[in-house]
């Protein structure tokens, strides 16, 4: 069965708002989360890595600002989306990284679309 | 660094008939190699992964793939595919001794499967 959840699956929000997005690693207390984003018949591009208990590491060319994580507990991630627009309309994928030293097991996904 | 290459964007195939999805790796240290599953709308699901060992690794749905030093490619193959295999499968692979086991993945190929 599934390991990680991510809740919402999916979300329609304004322009400016800001949407939150959880992953939650399910019997097992993950250290280590990664939060990917996937565009239309692309593939997944990570977006950063989250720490139980301390800051997040971004990748090259990803604005911390506006995409805020929180990973307060051992088995919850949490993706903020600040005054999302239109470009950030996409496939936000989350994965536990320390379950299994070498593998890492994914969400379910969120589609988020903003108007 | 480390890079993954996918060439075919599409594989068309008729049910029943073998099908084999090319990957092809770059890196400069040595790596572990994974295939996911991708069906619409859901997040990734795991196919099989090498880590060590024999260099053909069986996966779940009688997928299999083969590791090839040599050529730095990791092909999956299935003797024969079902309409259920109709889905998108990525290559990704991850630094070995990594700070994280972050994964760097391929563009995507969409295995669509006709009757």
């Amino acid at each position: 069965g599934a390991v990680v959840s991510q809740h919402p699956s999916w979300v329609i929000c304004k322009s400016g708002t800001s949407v939150k997005i959880e992953c939650r690693s399910l019997d097992f207390q993950a250290t280590t989360m990664f939060w990917y984003r996937q565009f239309p018949k692309q593939s997944l591009m990570l977006m950063a890595t989250s720490n139980e208990g301390s800051k997040a590491t971004y990748e090259q060319g990803v604005e911390k600002d506006k995409f805020l994580i929180n990973h307060a507990s051992l088995t919850l991630s949490t993706l903020t989306v600040t005054s999302a627009h239109p470009e950030d309309s996409s496939f936000y994928i989350c994965s536990d990284g320390d379950r299994d030293q070498e593998t890492q097991y994914f969400g379910p996904g969120t589609r988020l679309l903003v108007l | 660094a480390q890079s993954v290459t996918q060439l075919d964007s599409q594989v068309p195939v008729f049910e029943e008939a073998p099908v084999e999805l090319r990957c092809n790796y770059s890196s400069s240290v040595s790596v572990y190699l994974f295939w996911y599953v991708q069906y619409p709308n859901q997040g990734l699901q795991l196919l099989l992964k090498y880590l060590s060992g024999s260099t053909l690794v069986k996966g779940i749905n009688g997928f299999e793939a083969e590791f090839n030093k040599s050529q730095t490619s990791f092909h999956l193959r299935k003797p024969s595919v079902h309409i259920s295999d109709t889905a998108e499968y990525f290559c990704a692979v991850s630094e070995i001794d990594g700070a994280t086991n972050k994964l760097i993945f391929g563009t995507g190929t969409l295995l669509a499967v006709q009757p």
